[in-house]
């Protein structure tokens, strides 16, 4: 766990709250990603971001607002969120983007919307 | 769109026995195919990966990859009760290094 780093564990807020959610990686590696895991769903992938530049938005809504301030950091903004957005979100990286590239999670975030 | 399809289990198997999890995916351009491993309350880890066609053997792990039959499967050899998890397949295809995840199936190895 201590290559992919991700604060805070937990969180718990309210729908008009505002809260961001961050990611660090120590392997040196040039593209990081978010995914959401809800119960009794697949892991779904969020946002790819190569060398600071987002390369992959899949259709997130705008209440959640990523920021990669360098390739080692990772940021997930929150803003006026639904109960159905409570899930476990994961943070990853890996070398690049190039196909086939391992990724490797952090701990993740376990997030409760009231 | 792009499927990767598990059996939710939970797949139960005794001590010592060998565990097989089996996935299917619906894009045929697949390159790329993962299994990480989940525990309960924690991260996914990654444990095997495949490219090509036939096995890949890594210790009590085997992965096996049949791309014409779009089906990739892994084997656990010697189950210990700390096999117990849910292991996830993943796939990307030709669209770059976006991952496709299965819903996972819970392995319980009973002692």
């Amino acid at each position: 766990e201590t290559g992919v780093t991700q604060t805070p564990r937990h969180l718990v807020m309210g729908m008009t709250n505002k809260k961001s959610l961050k990611c660090e990686q120590h392997l040196g590696h040039n593209a990081m990603y978010w995914y959401k895991q809800s119960a009794k769903k697949p892991l779904e992938l969020m946002f790819v971001y190569s060398l600071e530049e987002r390369v992959e938005n899949n259709s997130v809504p705008s209440r959640f607002s990523p920021e990669c301030p360098n390739s080692s950091h990772l940021f997930l903004h929150l803003h006026t969120l639904q109960p159905e957005d409570s899930a476990l979100y994961l943070c990853a990286s890996s070398t690049s983007v190039r196909l086939g590239t391992e990724q490797y999670f952090g701990p993740g975030t376990r997030l409760t919307v009231t | 769109q792009k499927e990767v399809e598990q059996n939710s289990g939970p797949l139960s198997v005794p001590e010592g026995a060998i565990a097989s999890l089996n996935c299917t995916y619906s894009d045929r351009g697949s390159q790329s195919f993962f299994w990480y491993r989940q525990y309960s309350g924690k991260s996914p880890e990654l444990i095997m990966f495949i490219y090509s066609n036939g096995d890949k053997e890594d210790g009590r792990f085997t992965a096996q990859l049949n791309k014409a039959s779009q089906y990739v499967s892994l084997l656990i050899r010697d189950s210990q009760p700390s096999d117990s998890a849910t292991y996830l397949c993943a796939v990307n295809s030709n669209a770059g290094n976006m991952l496709t995840f299965g819903g996972g199936t819970r392995l319980m190895v009973k002692p």
